[in-house]
């Protein structure tokens, strides 16, 4: 079955760079498209970009300045790298699949912590 | 595309037919979703293409409207729903309502 798993540091310090990784299993990146999306404590949620099946990205153009989305199709991950972390980007973090607009797959989410 | 849900919170009896509203910014054909999210977890896709019921959701679930207009109906609300509802744009890019969170009275 379609699987995701998001793993990476729980706390970051302040203008440090976050990097987490989401391991997928159960289908081919080759084949469909993973995306990120975080949820700051207690508010909505915020698209952040896409890896897409053929290996091109897109990214929310608020973060794009900071964010890179890359991928190991061997290994079934997909890389987030942001730079320059402010206590607002507390918040959980979440990889999810998608074939047509629509999530149907979600990772349990991690907790990232921007703080000293 | 901004993306208004209402109410905000929204108090309600087992058993009631309860209706939640999504409005976008401009038109987005039906190219809207429905998420569930209970506390802790992931969202749930419940409603996709504004109408279609994901598989394994259960039927008092419903969606309908297009164009800018949208509604996800529960049609006899159980103990289980308490949650926050989000709907989401796939017409331009993506963008996702504020929620609607949801309690028994």
């Amino acid at each position: 079955q379609v699987q995701l798993k998001e793993s990476g540091p729980g706390l970051v310090q302040p203008s440090q760079t976050l990097s987490l990784t989401c391991t997928v299993s159960g289908f081919s990146l080759t084949s469909y498209n993973v995306h990120w999306v975080r949820q700051p404590p207690g508010k909505g949620l915020e698209w952040m970009g896409r890896m897409r099946y053929n290996g091109d990205t897109s990214y929310n153009s608020a973060l794009k300045s900071r964010l890179s989305i890359s991928r190991d199709t061997s290994k079934n991950q997909v890389f987030l790298k942001m730079n320059s972390l402010q206590t607002d980007d507390t918040g959980t973090y979440y990889c999810t699949s998608a074939t047509r607009g629509w999530f149907a797959y979600w990772g349990q989410g991690t907790l990232v912590t921007v703080s000293s | 595309i901004q993306m208004t849900q209402s109410p905000s919170l929204l108090s309600a009896s087992v058993g009631d037919r309860v209706t939640l509203s999504c409005k976008a910014g401009q038109n987005i054909n039906n190219y809207l979703a429905w998420y569930q999210q209970k506390l802790g977890e992931a969202p749930k896709l419940l409603i996709y293409n504004a109408n279609s019921l994901q598989t394994g959701i259960p039927s008092r679930f419903s969606g309908s409207g297009s164009g800018t207009d949208f509604t996800l109906t529960i049609s006899s609300l159980q103990p289980e729903d308490v949650a926050t509802y989000f709907c989401q744009q796939y017409n331009s890019w993506t963008t996702f309502g504020s929620g609607t969170k949801l309690e028994i009275k």
